[in-house]
């Protein structure tokens, strides 16, 4: 079955420290990645995405993100965080199946302290 | 602001009682997806829908579920003879149809069934 795993539920840092979220899938089927961010009582915002291409992916406020094909993996990272990233960040795959629907990992809550 | 909306934001209801959903796409995306999300879980895939047509539809989707997009454009999620266990946050999310297809969400509707 496919299923995509973030196996931090929270990460506590602190303000400028560097943070990496970790999310591992099941199948190394051809696969479309995504992250998306999620503040308190919102939808998600995507925040950067892998299609094909290069492997490292960036967004516009200093995250990036690795397609590893060999590892199934994704893991998000940023070199220093900001109060304002605290929020809930979840990893989804699209497997290039026919199959429309985003899986979704259970989330890791990223906690930003001063 | 061309994003997806979704109404009402916030529904309280009785057990029992039938309630409806309403998303907006984003006004050329041609498929448009519903998901739900439970409190401390990722959003779990329940249909989606290409034009009018609904092509899929999740396990998760009871026969009190029913879901329409009538013109192709907004579409309703219905719940008939509410339980407590739908209370959870129902996300509309819409997109192009091609092959880096990605999906951008609306900010829910939070439903609470008392």
């Amino acid at each position: 079955a496919q299923s995509v795993t973030q196996l931090d539920s929270q990460v506590p840092v602190f303000e400028e420290a560097p943070v990496e979220l970790r999310c591992n899938y099941s199948s190394s089927v051809s696969v479309y990645l995504f992250w998306y961010v999620q503040y308190p009582n919102q939808g998600l915002q995507l925040l950067l995405k892998y299609l094909s291409g290069s492997t490292l992916v960036e967004s516009i406020n200093g995250f990036e993100a690795e397609f590893n094909k060999s590892q199934t993996s994704f893991h998000l990272r940023k070199p220093s965080v900001h109060i304002s990233d605290t929020a809930e960040y979840f990893c989804a795959v699209r497997w290039d199946t026919g199959f429309q629907k985003l899986v979704f990992g259970t989330g890791t809550r990223l906690l930003v302290s001063p | 602001d061309t994003g997806v909306s979704q109404n009402p934001r916030h529904k309280i209801t009785k057990r029992g009682q039938n309630v409806t959903f309403r998303c907006d796409p984003i006004s050329e995306h041609n498929r448009l997806y519903w998901y739900r999300q439970t409190l401390g879980q990722g959003p779990e895939f329940l249909t989606y829908f290409q034009n009018e047509a609904q092509l899929e539809k999740s396990r998760l989707l009871s026969d009190r579920f029913s879901a329409e997009r009538p013109k192709g454009s907004f579409s309703t999620l219905e719940i008939q003879r509410t339980e407590q266990g739908d209370s959870a946050m129902y996300l509309c999310a819409s997109s192009l149809a091609d092959r880096e297809e990605t999906q951008y969400f609306g900010p829910g509707t939070r439903l609470l069934v008392l």
